[in-house]
């Protein structure tokens, strides 16, 4: 079946670092990759997305590369803030199946 | 436009009582997908409605169940609750008609504990 598996949090860092959060998936055919974020206490929101293979999803400095060849979608971002502390989801879906989660990645900033 | 809204946002029970849960989608949005969140088992999916029919379930027993009303809106319930039952209900709605229209978008969640 589908699968998605992230690296083991969690991470902490300093502010302005640089950040990957890996990501890898198991599907057949062509799903859809997101990347979701978990304030506390809050819902998850969709941070950025890529539909097809060499899309580059973005949004608030964030970035993930679909490759199909290696199977990955790593978030990163060049200068972390305190603010983008929570966790982080990557996700899959084909076609109309369920979304599929990894298990979320917990990241602190430290100032 | 709205976003997706879940009532009540808290909930306390006690063991073996049932409780409802309402999602109100995004105006628009003709799927609604129920996950359960847990430290211990993360993100798990329940089940999702697309236009008043179950179109994926989940690995849940029977005491979990669903329906979407004409509106969009969904319920979920849960009888005889048991205290592994205590978690976060997220609600998610999206368009769901087709490949570009399968993002979801997340309410704030239900918590629900069981004493």
């Amino acid at each position: 079946g589908n699968s998605v598996t992230q690296m083991e949090g969690p991470v902490t860092l300093s502010e302005e670092a640089f950040l990957t959060i890996n990501c890898t998936y198991t599907a057949t055919g062509y799903p859809s990759l997101f990347w979701y974020v978990q304030y506390p206490g809050e819902g998850l929101q969709l941070l950025l997305k890529a539909t097809k293979a060499d899309d580059k999803g973005s949004n608030k400095g964030f970035e993930a590369t679909y490759r199909k060849e290696t199977t990955s979608f790593h978030l990163e971002k060049g200068s972390v803030q305190v603010s983008d502390s929570a966790v982080y989801f990557c996700a899959l879906r084909r076609g109309a199946q369920k979304l599929v989660f990894g298990q979320g990645t917990r990241l602190t900033i430290n100032p | 436009k709205a976003g997706v809204t879940q009532t009540p946002r808290y909930l306390i029970k006690t063991r073996g009582q049932q409780v409802t849960l309402s999602c109100s989608p995004i105006s628009g949005h003709r799927s609604v997908s129920w996950y359960q969140q847990t430290p211990g088992q993360g993100l798990q999916f329940l089940f999702e409605y697309f236009s008043e029919t179950q179109r994926n379930k989940g690995n849940f027993p029977g005491r979990f169940s669903g329906r979407q009303f004409s509106n969009s809106r969904s319920e979920m319930n849960v009888s005889t609750l048991e205290l592994g039952d205590s978690a976060l209900y997220l609600c998610a709605s999206s368009l769901g008609r087709d490949r570009d229209s399968y993002e979801q978008y997340f309410g704030p969640g239900t918590r629900l504990t069981v004493t």
